[in-house]
């Protein structure tokens, strides 16, 4: 089984650009997670999409943070502008289903805003 | 706080010995998960145990839960210098369906 896809791995921007990140997730997984991990902390939920529909996004920064999920499978999170307290690793998550059942985590796109 | 909170921050062991993570949380759970982290990876997904159950067995890793005293451990048995991580723990909590993780124990096995 493929694991959660996501690119790049690692993105240096300036303070005030923009960035893109992708995230494909393992076929049939109805939720995927977007969620930010700042050095030295636990991961932060950022968004839940079930299929396409956002289920939780009280936690995402939505003046600067967007993020979509076509056709219920592939995902971007968007920062438009970045900030330096953006620095950090971005993971996309996904599972069969809600309720926490196990997911598989992609292997991240480290993100250095300077 | 709907997340867990996990204890001790950091543990320093030697290879062979066994380690324990306890985790705290403060509203109801459906279940509660343990994820691994290595430096610079991605979190792998340990072990699952749902509210109902009060242990859990995956090789050389034991999970308890008492949902009376909202508490969580994490045992690893015979530890291994690649046991060398940060540990999680996610309570998803019923309602919402939120998985909200700790800031995790940092584990050093010395070999």
């Amino acid at each position: 089984e493929a694991g959660v896809a996501q690119s790049p791995r690692y993105k240096i921007i300036e303070k005030r650009q923009s960035v893109a990140f992708w995230c494909n997730p393992i076929s049939g997984h109805a939720t995927l997670y977007w969620y930010q991990q700042i050095l030295g902390q636990g991961p932060k939920l950022l968004i839940q999409f079930q299929n396409n529909g956002v289920v939780d996004d009280s936690q995402l920064p939505k003046d600067r943070f967007s993020a979509e999920r076509l056709k219920g499978v592939d995902s971007t999170l968007k920062i438009q502008p970045a900030k330096l307290e953006d620095s950090a690793v971005y993971l996309c998550a996904s599972s069969p289903r809600q309720g926490g059942y196990g997911y598989t985590f992609g292997s991240g796109t480290r993100l250095t805003v300077v | 706080s709907q997340q867990g909170e996990e204890d001790p921050q950091a543990l320093s062991i030697q290879e062979g010995e066994n380690a324990t993570m306890n985790c705290s949380y403060k509203t109801s759970i459906n279940n509660l998960q343990w994820y691994r982290q290595n430096s610079g990876r991605g979190l792998v997904h340990l072990i699952l145990i749902r509210s109902n159950e009060r242990e859990k067995h995956s090789g050389r890793l034991r999970v308890t839960l008492d949902t009376s005293k909202k508490s969580s451990s994490l045992l690893i048995t015979a530890s291994r210098a690649a046991d060398t991580a940060s540990y999680f723990c996610a309570p998803t909590h019923t309602g919402g369906f939120k998985t909200i993780f700790g800031a995790g124990t940092r584990l050093f096995v010395k070999a």
